[in-house]
């Protein structure tokens, strides 16, 4: 199974600052892994998908990248609606696994 | 509009069963592969099953350990989960969710989420 190890576990920021998010891999995923937020009460919401392809609908302040191990979620300038957890999943490879979150506070 | 509802969620004792449903509207369920995700405190976000477009279906055999069964009837785009042999780690709630590109043999991310049905195994 393909471990996904996110960091940090809590990061805490003010709105307009730039929020940058970790995802490791323990063996390589190419380029299939997605980016979740999710909000209390309420499902996951795919942001990133392919590492860098942003889903329907969701802003430009948020990009993805990285390839193999390594990934990045940014959030540009972060808005009052961006404070929420944070998943990564890869889907390389069966089981389909997730990372452990990143809680994004406001500071 | 795209849309998943889970429903048959409960308390259930040890060693019970339940069957969750999840109903589709919106899209053509047969064109795509459909997916159960369990959300527990102790592990977070689980992958349990999927349901490819063709009928094929896989497992997170560490999790599931041949106890549960995915199935689907496209003619009224529903999708099931039946859940047997239930133990109090299987508590939580479980979303179904669907992938992003239609007809596809690989695995994909999940583009829409239901709202989850919480499952509760307590004696």
């Amino acid at each position: 199974e393909i471990v996904l190890t996110q960091s940090p576990g809590t990061l805490s920021l003010s709105p307009g600052e730039r929020g940058t998010l970790s995802c490791r891999a323990s063996q390589s995923v190419d380029r299939y892994l997605a980016w979740f937020q999710q909000k209390p009460g309420q499902p996951p919401r795919l942001l990133i998908y392919g590492s860098s392809s942003r889903a329907t609908g969701i802003p430009d302040r948020f990009s993805g990248s990285g390839s193999g191990t390594d990934f990045t979620l940014t959030i540009g300038s972060l808005e009052p609606e961006d404070f929420a957890l944070y998943y990564c999943q890869q889907y390389r490879t069966s089981p389909i696994t997730f990372g452990q979150g990143t809680r994004l506070d406001i500071k | 509009q795209v849309r998943l509802v889970e429903s048959g969620g409960g308390v259930v004792q040890p060693g019970g069963s339940l069957r969750l449903s999840c109903s589709a509207s919106g899209f053509t369920l047969e064109t795509y592969g459909m997916h159960w995700v369990r959300h527990s405190p102790g592990k977070g976000l689980e992958w349990m099953a999927y349901s490819r477009y063709d009928g094929y279906s896989q497992y997170n055999t560490d999790s599931v350990k041949g106890r549960f069964t995915i199935s689907r009837d496209n003619s009224k785009d529903m999708l099931f989960l039946q859940m047997d042999s239930l133990r109090p780690e299987d508590t939580g709630v479980y979303y179904c969710a669907k992938d992003l590109l239609e007809f596809l043999v690989t695995l994909d991310a999940f583009d829409i989420w239901g709202h989850g049905t919480l499952v509760t195994v307590s004696s």
